[in-house]
């Protein structure tokens, strides 16, 4: 019964590849969101969607483009993969935008 | 400059001590948010707060919103208690992070 789901848990890909990691919610939330944590280990915020709807695109390069099929998925599709995207992806869904979020346990891509 | 500070960045406690972890922000916010991210690296939401206090468990936060200030305390520390926690806030469609708080309690 997992809240927020990703897939995979792990993705080892070379340079200038194309991937997709998945996630999904079954919580019923209203507004799901993409973060990347770096070597660092500073999170920060890539996209959110609300009812389908991009709310937010920060400045992420256009490589990265969410896709939600349904209010209950959003997957993360990455062109071109550069050694720099190597980093924890995580998904995460609230009920409303702002709200207490649900975190996904993460997807480590590296990039060889 | 970050939108959100925290001190300290890393933090040492022997079990049983009461601990602080403070969050400093310099823009107006709807909410902010207290998570912590365990060694394994799994994220959980600790509180989402706007004004006062909130408290669960061992766990207290708090927030002035003049000052824009926060703080997360932990009572009586357990070594379970040992992971990053990170401050975050929320205005409109906006959300600034912290940089973490490394927190290790020992037996």
């Amino acid at each position: 019964d997992t809240a927020v789901s990703q897939t995979p848990k792990y993705l080892v890909t070379q340079m200038g590849n194309d991937k997709s990691i998945k996630c999904e919610q079954n919580l019923g939330h209203d507004t799901m969101y993409w973060y990347k944590q770096d070597s660092k280990k500073f999170l920060k915020i890539m996209f959110s969607y609300n009812n389908k709807e991009l709310i937010i695109n920060e400045t992420v390069p256009n490589r990265f483009s969410p896709k939600s099929p349904d209010k209950a998925h959003l997957n993360l599709h990455i062109n071109s993969l550069e050694l720099g995207d190597s980093a924890v992806y995580f998904c995460a869904s609230s009920r409303l935008q702002g709200n207490e979020q649900f975190f996904g346990p993460g997807t480590r891509l590296t990039v060889l | 400059k970050n939108e959100v500070e925290q001190s300290p960045q890393n933090l040492t406690a022997q079990e049983g001590e009461f601990i602080t972890i403070n969050c400093s922000y310099s823009v107006g916010i709807s909410a902010l948010h207290w998570l912590q991210q365990h060694p394994g690296g799994g994220i959980v939401s600790l509180f989402m707060l706007s004004s006062g206090k909130k408290k669960h468990g061992r766990l207290i936060a708090t927030i002035n919103i003049q000052e824009k200030h926060s703080s997360l305390h932990i009572t009586a520390s357990h070594p379970r208690d040992s992971a990053v926690y990170i401050c975050a806030t929320h205005t409109g469609n906006q959300f600034y992070f912290g940089t973490g708080t490394s927190l290790t309690v020992i037996p």
